[in-house]
C-alpha cells in the first residue's frame, strides 16, 4: 500500500546536537511538506517542496534545514540553532499544483516526536 | 493567505449528527475547502473537500454556503471514533497559496457515549 513513512517515531536529543528526521513516500507525489505541532496547538509549516531540488521556507523555518534530492524523500534536520525543538513533527505529501491544483489532498505520515533532554 | 475560523471545541452524543462550522470570509474564487481530522498522537487524515457544490463521501458531508464564505462539515451519526481535532483549511491553485498551507487550531470534537 502506498503511504508516507516517518522515522524514527520517537527521538531524544541532547542540547546542541543536530538530528535528522526521515520522511519517505511511495505515492509518486511531487510536493512534500514538514509541519511542527506543539501540545494543544495546530500545525505550523516549516518547509515545503513542490519539486525535486527545490524547496521553500514556511512560517517557522529558522533552526531547520531540508533537502530534496529524490522525489520520494524529504528529510528534515533540526539544528542546534532551533531554540525549542521539542515537538511533534509531521511530514505530508500531495500531487503537484499543475495536476489538480487546489483539489489535491494532503497525505500525512504518522509523525515523529522529538524530545530534547 | 486566506484564513479560516473555527470554534475551539464542540460536544456531541453518540449516534447524533454533528455540524462543525468553518468561516472563511476571504476565500478566493479558486480556493478549495478541505477538512482533515487528527486523532491524538497521529497524523491528520483527509475527510472531505469541495469547491462550490455540497459533497458527500463515506465519512461525512460538506455543505458550502452559496457565497462560499462559510462551510459546515456534517457527521451524520457520531461515533466515539469520531472524537478528534477537525481542521478546515483553504487550498488555492496559486504558487504560494498552493504550497504554504495554513492549519489553525481546529475544533476539538468530544463525543459522549
Amino acid at each position: 500500500d502506498g503511504g508516507i513513512t516517518q522515522s524514527p517515531k520517537y527521538l531524544f536529543r541532547k542540547e546542541g546536537q543536530n538530528v535528522t528526521l526521515s520522511c519517505e513516500q511511495n505515492l509518486n507525489h511531487d510536493a512534500m511538506y514538514w509541519y511542527r505541532q506543539d501540545p494543544g496547538q495546530g500545525l505550523r509549516l516549516i518547509y515545503y517542496s513542490q519539486i525535486v531540488n527545490d524547496f521553500q521556507k514556511g512560517d517557522i523555518a529558522e533552526g531547520y534545514s531540508v533537502s530534496r534530492e529524490k522525489k520520494e524523500s524529504f528529510p528534515l534536520t533540526v539544528t542546534s540553532a532551533q531554540k525549542n525543538p521539542t515537538a511533534f513533527y509531521l511530514c505530508a505529501s500531495s500531487y503537484p499544483r499543475d495536476r489538480g491544483g487546489g483539489a489535491n489532498v494532503l497525505t500525512f505520515g504518522a509523525g515523529s516526536r522529538l524530545t530534547v533532554l | 493567505d486566506a484564513k479560516t475560523t473555527q470554534p475551539n471545541s464542540m460536544e456531541s452524543n453518540e449516534e447524533e449528527p454533528v455540524h462543525l462550522p468553518c468561516n472563511h470570509s476571504t476565500i478566493s474564487g479558486t480556493d478549495y475547502i478541505h477538512w482533515y481530522r487528527q486523532l491524538p498522537s497521529q497524523g491528520p487524515e483527509y475527510v472531505i473537500h469541495g469547491l462550490t457544490s455540497n459533497v458527500n463521501n463515506r465519512m461525512a458531508s460538506l455543505a458550502i454556503a452559496e457565497d462560499r464564505k462559510s462551510s459546515t462539515l456534517i457527521l451524520h451519526r457520531a461515533t466515539l471514533r469520531d472524537a478528534a481535532v477537525y481542521y478546515c483549511i483553504l487550498r488555492g491553485a496559486g504558487g504560494t497559496s498552493y504550497g504554504k498551507l495554513t492549519f489553525g487550531q481546529g475544533t476539538i470534537l468530544t463525543v459522549h457515549p
